[in-house]
């Protein structure tokens, strides 16, 4: 069955320090997100990405966050200075587009800023 | 803007337990709703969804009722097993045009004991 996955499972850094999240999402897929889950809180939408742009981002998503689509398969979250409060369990998913199309989710890369 | 309420965890149940997780929603137009579920050390699987009201969503013995009126889809199990246990993500998805990111609630989690 194909799915997403996401590398590492687990980052720790140093604040200040940048950090690339990878994810390969599902090949056929149209549409890619992120979200992120701090520890004890909600599930919540940083972007979505569609045709080698950002379509959709929320507030969360400010100029410290970029996403890169830099091949065909791989799809990057870099925060480019990390802050403690970055800290998170950020998911990856892939959805084939539809409206109804189901979105499917990485196991997800607990980033652990220090 | 969307929202997505749950009712807090944890919940413990005994196996073969009936369970009820409340979930309540605000959105403009007609959203559709999604329970997804997270296993220990898994990302988030699409458990069930609703497309448009009185819809039934159902799958592994789980059930959830798109209600309109009362902006619910409360998930129900008439008998619980060990294996259920996970937390569990209620999320709706806009109706709005080329929006496709996910709310999710704050997640519940089940623990079922032998």
């Amino acid at each position: 069955e194909p799915e997403v996955t996401q590398t590492p499972s687990h980052q720790v850094t140093q604040m200040g320090q940048e950090v690339i999240l990878r994810c390969v999402p599902i090949s056929n897929h149209l549409y890619f997100y992120w979200y992120r889950q701090i520890l004890g809180q909600k599930v919540e939408f940083l972007v979505s990405f569609y045709n080698n742009e950002i379509s959709e981002k929320s507030e969360i998503f400010d100029d410290q966050f970029s996403v890169e689509r830099p091949d065909g398969s791989n799809f990057t979250l870099k925060i480019r200075s990390t802050k403690l409060e970055d800290s998170a369990m950020y998911f990856c998913a892939s959805s084939g587009g539809t409206t109804e199309g189901e979105a499917f989710f990485g196991q997800g890369t607990r980033l652990t800023v220090v | 803007g969307d929202s997505v309420t749950q009712m807090e965890g944890p919940v413990t149940l005994s196996e073969e337990a009936f369970l009820t997780i409340n979930c309540t929603y605000t959105a403009t137009g007609y959203p559709s709703l999604f329970w997804y579920v997270q296993y220990p050390g898994e990302g988030l699987q699409l458990l069930l969804k609703a497309t448009k009201a009185d819809d039934k969503g159902s799958n592994k013995g789980f059930e959830a009722t798109y209600r309109k009126e009362t902006t619910s889809f409360h998930l129900e199990k008439g008998s619980v097993q060990v294996s259920d246990s996970a937390v569990y993500f209620c999320a709706l998805r806009g109706s709005g045009a080329g929006s496709y990111q996910l709310t999710f609630g704050k997640g519940t989690k089940l623990s079922v004991i032998p």
